[in-house]
């Protein structure tokens, strides 16, 4: 039950890109179709961003966006605003029914 | 609209007890497999537990294996997690999930003496 592994932190100016990484393995990210996203602002409870890669929930901005490639999931964030400052996790299920979260990633807008 | 409303936490001394609740609704609450999720202050999220539809599967983090246990109740729309030999560690706010959609707002968890 290890971690995904994510930077601890990544940084932006308004208006740009940004993409969080968040590697696993062949046991979770690399074969799940259940990664999902969120986002969590201090003091609050996180947020769905993403779930099952790349399928956004309504009210969620396309200015973000999921992806996958072999056992590396992907968090884009156009358009960068200073309201996108926060903390941010991966999660993937695992072939054992389990699931596993990422350590996290501050995103900063500089 | 899915709404997961968490309830049970509180101040426990190391050693002891705790039932948590979530009471779920908004959908077809007997069909879902769900999680909970906890948080420590400060820290990232962890898994903590994940039960079937049914009930009849359970899968537990190693951290708290052999010490919580997760059930549901159908009938009454609602997920539990019994909490027993409770640890210091344990101090956490708790979550009540299902996979792809919000989340509710947890309930506090303190072992302390």
């Amino acid at each position: 039950q290890s971690a995904l592994t994510q930077p601890a932190s990544v940084s932006g100016s308004p208006g740009q890109s940004i993409t969080i990484s968040c590697t696993g393995t062949s046991s979770d990210v690399g074969v799940s179709k259940y990664v999902s996203w969120y986002q969590q602002q201090p003091g609050k409870a996180p947020k769905l961003m993403i779930y099952d890669v790349s399928d956004r929930p309504s009210g969620v901005s396309n200015r973000f966006s999921g992806s996958k490639s072999g056992n590396t999931a992907s968090l884009t964030i156009s358009g960068l605003q200073a309201e996108d400052e926060a903390d941010y996790y991966c999660s993937s299920y695992t072939t054992s029914s389990t699931c596993v979260f990422g350590g996290g990633t501050k995103l900063t807008v500089l | 609209e899915v709404q997961l409303v968490e309830s049970g936490g509180g101040l426990v001394q190391p050693g002891g007890s705790l039932r948590l609740s979530c009471a779920a609704s908004g959908f077809s609450f007997s069909t879902y497999w769900m999680d909970w999720v906890r948080q420590a202050p400060g820290k990232g999220l962890v898994w903590v537990s994940r039960l079937n539809s049914d009930g009849s599967i359970t899968t537990y983090a190693d951290s708290v294996k052999g010490r919580f246990t997760i059930s549901r109740d159908n009938a009454k729309n609602t997920l539990y997690l019994q909490m027993n030999s409770l640890r210091p560690e344990d101090t956490a706010v708790y979550y009540c999930v299902k996979y792809g959609r919000p989340w509710g707002q947890g309930t506090l968890v303190t072992v302390s003496s």
